[in-house]
């Protein structure tokens, strides 16, 4: 049973372009999390999805970030119009069950964004 | 509200000798409380998680952490530390009955000295 999987492991964007993260879940699972990791800090939760839906994205930026889980295919993030700021290691893990993290949260490797 | 404090960015330790990582934690509701591992350019791994039942709980790797309520502590500790141990530790806590998104600290490196 593959673990978590997120494409590309590295990614470098020059300021304005834009950057897709891919994370396909484990199998079984049909929650999936996105977390960003800063230089130097903890990782920071960005956006809580199920399949075909939003669940909470109060950790998400307002502009330029969005994610989506479609029935079909892996969960994207999507970040607009990049900027320096936007480096950082961006992790995606999923779980069988969402409510109480309590249930285990799987994590990917990571995809490490560079903006020049 | 929830926040958690990893008290040590670095902590060195021989091959052999004990590992203390530390964690405070602050929550409005009964916290569940969990410690993940990070190696370099890999995904985080559960280590052991703490959900109200046991005081004392063991993980994987001979791993294991103690909550104390008095203190809202939950340190991590292992008796003798291997190499392979040197990695990123991140203690993280989320609440029964509250928001269930997860808090990390900003973690702890683990360095072992042969």
């Amino acid at each position: 049973n593959a673990g978590v999987m997120q494409n590309p492991r590295h990614l470098v964007r020059r300021r304005g372009q834009e950057a897709r993260l891919r994370c396909s879940p484990m199998k079984g699972h049909s929650h999936v999390y996105w977390y960003r990791q800063l230089p130097e800090e903890g990782l920071k939760f960005m956006v809580y999805l199920q399949k075909e839906n939003i669940i909470d994205e109060s950790g998400m930026p307002k502009e330029r970030f969005s994610a989506e889980f479609p029935k079909e295919g892996p969960s994207i993030l999507r970040i607009q119009q990049v900027v320096r700021g936007d480096s950082a290691a961006y992790f995606c893990a999923s779980s069988q069950e969402g409510q109480g993290f309590g249930n285990e949260q799987f994590f990917g490797p990571g995809t490490r964004l560079t903006v020049l | 509200a929830q926040s958690v404090t990893q008290l040590d960015s670095h902590v060195s330790v021989s091959e052999g000798t004990p590992v203390l990582l530390r964690c405070n934690y602050s929550s409005s509701y009964s916290p569940s409380l969990f410690w993940y591992v990070q190696h370099p350019n890999k995904g985080l791994q559960l280590l052991l998680k703490y959900t109200s039942a046991a005081t004392l709980v063991k993980g994987i790797n001979g791993f294991e952490a103690e909550f104390k309520k008095s203190e809202t502590s939950f340190h991590l500790t292992k008796p003798s530390a291997h190499m392979s141990d040197a990695a990123e530790y991140f203690c993280v806590v989320s609440m029964v009955g509250g928001s269930y998104i997860p808090t990390f600290g900003r973690g702890t490196s683990l360095i072992v000295h042969p």
